[in-house]
């Protein structure tokens, strides 16, 4: 089975701060995807990867940027956490179809 | 723009009961069509998928999806809900090839009432 890692499920951070969400996946795939995901809204992609050291922007990438320095690692950062970063993130991998998702992180900027 | 519709935000279903959870896609093309389902605090697995051929598919859980090109629908049945299948339901379309990118609706809750 595919195995994709979220290296939080919470996490609490304040206004401003930089903040690092991980996600690994285990099945060599090329494409990996960050996502956020609020209520009404569905799931919004920010950034995707599909390859090492290659980054392309989603529909929402305003105040995130990604890297991605080895191919099963694929890491979103805030750059200065503001409030209405407030969600839930859901990283996913995969080589063609379908995509297989992490569990996500819960994210609250205070 | 591709877009996907999800037109029920919330539905409640007794358990036992029917299910059908609508979804329809704006795209020029035929996509590739996807089913997830998300329980509380959980990432989303994949119920099934539709790529090409039978436009009936037969997914996990006893969930099954039926193609229609001419109402540019994908909508998901199941014949008898069980008290485990309250969760949130989000239908996703992709582009066939290019970056596998997919789109998703807003998602329908399900409750199941015992």
């Amino acid at each position: 089975d595919v195995k994709v890692t979220q290296s939080s499920r919470y996490l609490v951070k304040r206004t401003g701060e930089k903040v690092f969400l991980e996600c690994v996946q285990d099945m060599d795939h090329e494409n990996m995807f960050w996502y956020r995901q609020d209520p009404g809204l569905g799931l919004r992609l920010i950034y995707f990867s599909y390859d090492v050291k290659m980054k392309e922007k989603g529909d929402i990438p305003e105040g995130y940027s990604v890297s991605r320095e080895k191919k099963e690692r694929f890491s979103l950062i805030l750059e200065s956490a503001s409030t209405n970063q407030t969600s839930m993130y859901l990283c996913a991998s995969t080589r063609g179809q379908p995509q297989h998702f992490g569990d996500g992180t819960r994210l609250s900027i205070l | 723009a591709q877009s996907v519709t999800q037109p029920d935000i919330h539905i409640t279903v007794s358990e036992g009961a029917s299910l059908e959870l609508r979804c329809n896609y704006s795209y020029g093309a035929t996509p590739y069509l996807f089913w997830y389902v998300q329980s509380p605090g959980q990432g989303l697995q994949l119920l099934l998928k539709y790529f090409s051929g039978d436009t009936l598919v037969q997914g996990i859980k006893g969930f099954e999806a039926e193609f229609k090109r001419s109402q540019s629908s994908f909508n998901l049945r199941k014949p008898s809900v069980h008290w485990s299948d309250a969760a949130e339901y989000f239908c996703a379309v992709a582009a066939p090839g290019g970056y596998n990118k997919l789109i998703f609706g807003a998602g329908t809750r399900l409750a199941v009432h015992p």
